[in-house]
């Protein structure tokens, strides 16, 4: 079965400075994608950034890039020049295999809270 | 239109009460999702609609109703909840063919009391 871990529950991070907010999976299927999310208090998930399995380099989206390892399973998320706006959950998620109708499940990692402070 | 809206925002009912949560998207997407979040929790699954069909019920008690009328609107019914199933309910939808990510809705907070 496929498992996200997020082993930090909360981090803190400096104003202007970066951080590395961790993530492993466990798969068995050869093509799979992973995906950050961020939730604010206010509930809506967005999308941040996304690996897929096969992409030979780590994917980058502004200040927002992904420190992809396959050998070790890992996909971390670092965030560069932190800002205030950037307190919230973080969350890693690995898509399943689409299903035949085209669907796929996504699987939650259990989530990271940063908070940044001034 | 990039959105996934969902009303209400804030639902508060009783546990003898009937509500529906609604989802729409003018996205094109095929596959739509509710998702279920406790406090300090992450989303869980609950039911997968694709091509407006029911493609995977994650054996949800039978008070959550799901009903994908056309292929941009998706409803959740309630009836006869429990004070435990308060929680952020949120909508997804995907596009077929392409395994890049779902849109979210910004949530329904439930209150049942």
């Amino acid at each position: 079965a496929q498992k996200i871990t997020q082993t930090q529950p909360g981090m803190f991070v400096q104003e202007k400075e970066a951080v590395t907010l961790d993530c492993t999976y466990d798969t068995s299927d050869p093509s799979y994608g992973l995906f950050w999310y961020k939730q604010p208090s206010s509930g809506e998930m967005i999308f941040l950034i996304y690996q897929g399995s096969y992409d030979q380099q780590n994917a980058t989206e502004g200040r927002y890039s992904l420190n992809f390892q396959k050998a070790r399973k890992s996909a971390n998320l670092v965030i560069s020049a932190s800002q205030l706006g950037d307190s919230a959950m973080y969350f890693c998620a690995m898509r399943e295999l689409p299903r035949m109708d085209s669907s796929y499940k996504l699987i939650f990692g259990s989530g990271t809270r940063l908070l940044v402070r001034p | 239109d990039t959105e996934v809206t969902q009303t209400p925002k804030h639902l508060v009912m009783g546990m003898t009460n009937k509500k529906s949560l609604k989802c729409e998207q003018h996205m094109g997407h095929r596959a739509m999702y509710w998702y279920k979040q406790k406090a300090k929790k992450p989303p869980e699954l609950m039911f997968v609609y694709s091509y407006e069909k029911l493609s995977i019920n994650e054996s949800v008690p039978s008070r959550f109703s799901p009903e994908c009328p056309n292929s941009s609107l998706l409803n959740l019914h309630l009836h006869a909840l429990q004070p435990e199933d308060s929680a952020l309910y949120l909508c997804a939808s995907s596009q077929a063919r392409t395994a890049s990510g779902y849109t979210f809705g910004s949530g329904t907070r439930l209150t049942v009391v």
